[in-house]
């Protein structure tokens, strides 16, 4: 059972790239979100899903696109990276809203 | 530009003593709050929960309490050991879309 699985676990764009992190679960939870975490901030909420076809706007949505064609997979888009975007990015799902969410490793990304 | 990140509160305690740290929510209609732990390099992992119709609930070492007139949650670990040493992050549960929002975080360091 590898839980929340985010890939890459590094990455480094140029201004302008745009880039595709991805997120999988294998607990067939039906809510999924992604978070940001900068340098002694909390985590942000970017978006979140409560089920397949169903996306929603956290707290901090703008640069980022996101969609969820399966209850497993949970991709992050970047269409064209800032420099603001560097950051931590988690991955969380749960089983339904106002559980316990499970993070996956995250993904450190630089944009120069 | 780069974004600067505010310090983290810390807490720091020798090995053995109670550790208490406390957290500030916003919304009086959460009904669900969570403590979680991240240590260097990893993603947040679940330490304890409480809804908002208990005041109170323990787990292993750790107790969390909930004053929902101040809107105040705080998390109590036993016996603190140098492995507790990490982030700790209270998040709460807003019934509006379901969306689990986190607190900035308090570092906790135990000295030997």
């Amino acid at each position: 059972n590898a839980g929340v699985t985010q890939t890459p676990k590094f990455q480094v764009l140029k201004t302008g790239q745009s880039m595709t992190l991805q997120c999988a679960q294998d607990m067939n939870h039906e809510y999924m979100s992604w978070y940001r975490q900068d340098p002694g901030m909390g985590l942000r909420l970017i978006h979140y899903s409560v089920g397949a076809g169903i996306t929603d706007q956290g707290e901090v949505p703008n640069g980022y696109n996101v969609s969820r064609s399966t209850t497993e997979d949970f991709p992050l888009r970047l269409l064209s990276a800032a420099p603001s975007q560097t950051s931590v990015y988690f991955c969380a799902s749960s089983e339904i809203q106002g559980t316990e969410a499970f993070f996956g490793q995250g993904t450190r990304l630089t944009v120069v | 530009g780069e974004s600067v990140g505010l310090h983290l509160p810390t807490l720091s305690v020798q090995e053995g003593d109670n550790s208490i740290i406390n957290c500030a929510y916003s919304n009086s209609a959460s009904d669900y709050f969570i403590w979680y732990k991240q240590e260097s390099g990893k993603g947040p992992q679940f330490i304890i929960d409480i809804r908002s119709n208990m005041d109170k609930r323990q787990g292993q070492r750790v107790t969390v309490l909930l004053n929902k007139t101040v809107k105040h949650l705080s998390l109590q670990i036993a016996a603190t050991q140098p492995g507790d040493s990490a982030v700790y992050f209270c998040a709460e549960n807003k019934p509006q879309g379901g969306k689990l929002i986190f607190g900035q975080g308090t570092e906790l360091s135990v000295k030997p």
